[in-house]
């Protein structure tokens, strides 16, 4: 089956740096990834849609100057958070759509951040 | 406004016992609604979908879903729960038309052995 790796799964910053997150779609292309958020005991989060070759298009209320995304290619979208504070400490996850397969989405295994 | 709710955000249950988990969903099209299992250290993992045609969808891992328009319900269902099969549970709807995935709150299953 499709296979999104996410890296790192895990990273721990000080409060004022940058951390860039990665999605590879390993097996198929994905010309739209999608970036969750996921708060402890709650579901997740949409927080931008990420088109390969354009801009990403954010969901109300999150900062596109705190979380910068980039699609370079069919099959690696980055996410980086810029400046990271405490508040930003959660676990992010991103997903590729399969261009063959209608209408599925596959998931990373997700990044927990935590911002000291 | 879309959203999926998710009654129940505890179910224990006995290995070997049946197992229903509930999902409603508000939409105002024919939704296309999906359930995912969440293991720590795994990405979100697909079990079925339900996109039309036959209301009763059958999935991986011996679970199934029936979707019902006039409770706006599409409940997980599974005849023997394993005790691999404890994990959270995750009912979401895809928007028309943008591909965005709208999440339940989950629900986290515990199976006693």
């Amino acid at each position: 089956g499709a296979v999104v790796s996410q890296h790192p799964s895990r990273v721990i910053c000080k409060s004022g740096t940058s951390v860039k997150i990665e999605c590879r779609s390993l097996d198929f292309q994905a010309t739209t990834m999608f970036w969750y958020r996921q708060f402890p005991k709650q579901s997740l989060m949409l927080m931008a849609t990420s088109n390969e070759g354009s801009k990403a298009t954010y969901e109300q209320g999150v900062e596109k100057d705190k979380f910068l995304i980039n699609h370079a290619s069919l099959t690696l979208s980055t996410l980086t958070v810029t400046s990271a504070h405490p508040e930003d400490s959660s676990f992010y996850i991103c997903s590729a759509r399969d261009l063959d397969s209608r209408r599925n989405q596959y998931f990373g295994a997700g990044t927990r951040l935590s911002v000291l | 406004a879309q959203s999926v709710t998710q009654p129940d955000i505890h179910i224990t249950v006995s290995e070997g016992a049946s197992l229903e988990l509930r999902c409603n969903y508000s939409y105002g099209a024919t939704p296309y609604l999906f359930w995912y299992v969440q293991s720590p250290g795994q990405g979100l993992q697909l079990l079925l979908k339900y996109f039309s045609g036959d209301t009763l969808v059958q999935g991986i891992k011996g679970f199934e879903a029936e979707f019902k328009r006039s409770q706006s319900s599409f409940n997980l269902r599974k005849p023997s729960v394993h005790w691999s099969d404890a994990a959270e549970y995750f009912c979401a709807v895809e928007t028309s038309g943008t591909y965005k995935y709208i999440f339940g709150t989950g629900t986290r299953l515990k199976v006693l052995a």
